[in-house]
């Protein structure tokens, strides 16, 4: 199985700062990663598909980059709602794996 | 809009068989490039990726689970399931229906997701 190791797994920030979180695939991977962010007893909501491609309706504060092994999210400007625990995906093959996760929590 | 809907029981022994069914609303089981798929989210939040099936019903699995796991399609009532057998305290979780979309490459994602259901093995 490919490994996703995420970082950091929690970090604390304020409304209006950027913040960036990365996710190393254990292989190359190309571009097949995914960004998700869960609520709160909520289920995942996908943010970012192919690295760097947002899905529709997602604020453009978030972006993606990366390619093969090494890939980052990065909120700009954050706002109260985005406070959360966010997820890497790599879809690149079976089984698809998750990073552990990154708390973002409000400085 | 399509929406997800999972149900089942909320508690199982252990050693039995957990099964769990997803119905698809707003759309179709049939429309192409979308696999139905199961995740699971561990107490401690980790997620895990369970398995997918397309409409033909062609089926991949969590090699992890594979001698457990089974994943099946009703197109004729927009449903899926799964079925996981000898279940242990181990597989106690919040279970995730989804679908995952490769309609396109830029989509690639589980861009729809049931609410989750917790599913509890304990006698």
């Amino acid at each position: 199985d490919i490994q996703m190791t995420q970082s950091p797994s929690s970090v604390s920030a304020s409304v209006g700062d950027s913040v960036s979180i990365t996710c190393r695939a254990s292989q190359d991977i190309s571009k097949w990663l995914a960004w998700y962010q869960q609520r709160p007893g909520k289920a995942p909501k996908v943010l970012i598909c192919a690295a760097s491609t947002l899905q529709s309706g997602v604020p453009s504060r978030f972006s993606g980059s990366g390619s093969g092994t090494d890939f980052t999210l990065t909120i700009s400007s954050l706002q109260p709602e985005d406070f959360a625990t966010y997820y890497c995906q790599q879809t690149d093959s079976f089984p698809y794996t998750f990073g552990r996760g990154t708390k973002l929590e409000i400085k | 809009q399509v929406q997800l809907q999972e149900s089942g029981p909320g508690l199982v022994k252990p050693s039995q068989t957990l099964s769990l069914t997803c119905t698809v609303s707003g759309g179709s089981t049939t429309s192409g490039g979308y696999y139905w798929s199961w995740i699971r989210q561990y107490p401690g939040k980790g997620l895990e990726w369970i398995g997918n099936i397309y409409y033909t019903g062609s089926a991949d699995y969590n090699p992890s689970l594979k001698s457990r796991v089974s994943i099946s399609i009703d197109t004729s009532k927009n449903q899926f399931s799964l079925m996981l057998s000898s279940v242990t305290a181990a597989d106690t979780a919040v279970y995730y229906c989804g679908r995952f979309n490769r309609v396109s490459p830029d989509t690639n994602g589980m861009d729809v997701w049931g609410q989750g259901t917790t599913v509890i093995v304990s006698s």
